[in-house]
């Protein structure tokens, strides 16, 4: 069935320092890959996507891969701050459908 | 505020008691979307709405919940005779039609549920 895998599940990283989250999916279908961060007390925001037609997408401090063969897709924060602390959520939408299926979540901390 | 509105932010209910809870999406998105996170789990679906009709239903959703969308507008989302199992954050997110489907949802804050 539909299945997203998210690792670690917590991720400790110096500040400065880079941190980086895998997640893999089941179907192949799946063709949209957007990653989320949540923050206590809030929903879940947005923070890039990427398309299964693209290997890679940079932001300003962050970036994605996606390798569609190995369906695997990676999320890169560089140069880490204190407010990148939170829970962050890769996940991927089926062709078919238009739900999200999410990951377990990763909570990043950031050591001063 | 122009985003996703949930009301109310906090529920506390004994038992075998109904709750609804209201989700009020951005005024111009047609699909309106239902998740359930538990803690330390990622959200999990629920159901969508396109306009009024409601197009899908995930397995979870046991038949004492049901939710509706009467006028395309808000939606409400409604569990009786609630058990402890049903304990968690209820987000609702919406998007626009528009552009095809890699439109972002855009989530509410959510309603967190606690059954005693």
């Amino acid at each position: 069935g539909e299945n997203v895998e998210q690792h670690p599940s917590t991720l400790s990283v110096q500040e400065g320092d880079s941190a980086v989250i895998k997640c893999t999916y089941s179907d192949s279908a799946s063709n949209y890959f957007p990653w989320y961060k949540q923050e206590l007390g809030k929903g879940p925001q947005l923070i890039i996507d990427i398309r299964s037609n693209v290997g890679e997408k940079k932001d300003q401090r962050i970036a994605v891969t996606l390798n569609k063969t190995a369906k695997h897709f990676s999320l890169h924060i560089t140069e880490t701050q204190p407010e990148d602390s939170a829970v962050y959520f890769c996940a991927a939408t089926y062709s078919s459908a238009s739900k999200i299926i999410f990951g377990s979540g990763t909570r990043l901390s950031i050591r001063p | 505020d122009t985003g996703v509105s949930q009301d109310p932010r906090h529920k506390i209910t004994k038992r075998g008691q109904n709750v609804t809870f209201r989700c009020d999406p951005i005024s111009e998105h047609n699909r309106l979307y239902w998740y359930r996170q538990t803690l330390g789990q990622g959200p999990e679906f629920l159901t969508y709405f396109q306009n009024e009709a409601q197009l899908e239903k995930s397995r979870l959703l046991s038949d004492r919940f049901s939710a509706e969308r009467p006028k395309g507008s808000f939606s409400t989302l409604e569990i009786q005779r609630t058990e402890q199992g049903d304990s968690a954050m209820y987000l609702c997110a919406s998007r626009s039609g528009a552009g095809g489907f890699y439109n972002e949802q855009f989530f509410g804050p959510g309603t967190r549920l606690t059954v005693l």
